[in-house]
């Protein structure tokens, strides 16, 4: 099975700020990369799939980069709606695995 | 406006059975594979099992596989799971979501969640 490993686990930053959030396949995973954002209390949200394509709706201070076994979601002047945990997901094997999860809060 | 609205979650005992439904408006049903995913109490979130448009090609993860049974009702707009044989370990709440196709694919919408309690 492939495991998807996502560092930091949470991380502490102010509205303005870049995030950077890391997402790592124990193997290679071609461009089946996804994104999810979820807040407290809500569903999860689709951000951005196949590494790098924005979903409908989604602000462009979000970017999707990487290839192979190790992506990044950036996150460019972090608003306040921003706050939030954010999930990566690789659709390549089947099953569907999901990274653990990075949790964005409040400096 | 795409709508999932998940029902059937409760309190279980272990060994026994839960029927969920996913009511799903907004967009063409059959056109498009359904999946449940679940999310345990520590927030991971685990696939469970998808079903393709047609009904015809069901998956499941290995932790569910012989005890749960995923279903689609294309003129009903409906996606069902059959669990049974409940486990502790299945306390989660249980979303309904959807994708273009069953494989190398990606979920562009969920429902609210439906919450799965198994326990004595």
């Amino acid at each position: 099975d492939i495991q998807m490993t996502q560092s930091p686990s949470s991380l502490f930053a102010s509205v303005g700020d870049r995030v950077t959030i890391s997402c790592r396949a124990s193997q290679y995973i071609t461009r089946y990369l996804n994104w999810y954002q979820q807040r407290p209390g809500e569903a999860p949200n689709l951000l951005i799939y196949s590494i790098s394509i924005l979903q409908s709706g989604v602000p462009s201070r979000f970017n999707g980069t990487g290839s192979g076994t190790d992506f990044t979601l950036t996150i460019n002047g972090l608003q306040r709606e921003d706050f939030a945990t954010y999930y990566c997901q690789e659709s390549y094997s089947g099953s569907w695995t999901f990274g653990q999860g990075t949790r964005v809060e409040v400096k | 406006e795409v709508e999932l609205v998940e029902s059937g979650g409760g309190l279980v005992q272990p060994g026994g059975s839960l029927r969920l439904s996913c009511e799903a408006s907004g967009f063409i049903f059959d056109d498009v594979a359904m999946h449940w995913v679940r999310q345990l109490p520590g927030k991971r979130l685990e696939w469970v099992s998808g079903v393709s448009w047609n009904n015809h090609i069901m998956r499941y993860a290995d932790s569910v596989k012989g005890r749960f049974t995923v279903s689609r009702d294309n003129a009903k707009n409906s996606l069902y799971l059959q669990m049974n044989s409940l486990r502790p370990d299945d306390t989660a709440v249980y979303f309904c979501t959807k994708s273009r196709q069953l494989g190398l694919s990606w979920f562009d919408a969920w429902g609210h969640g439906t919450l799965v309690s198994v326990s004595s």
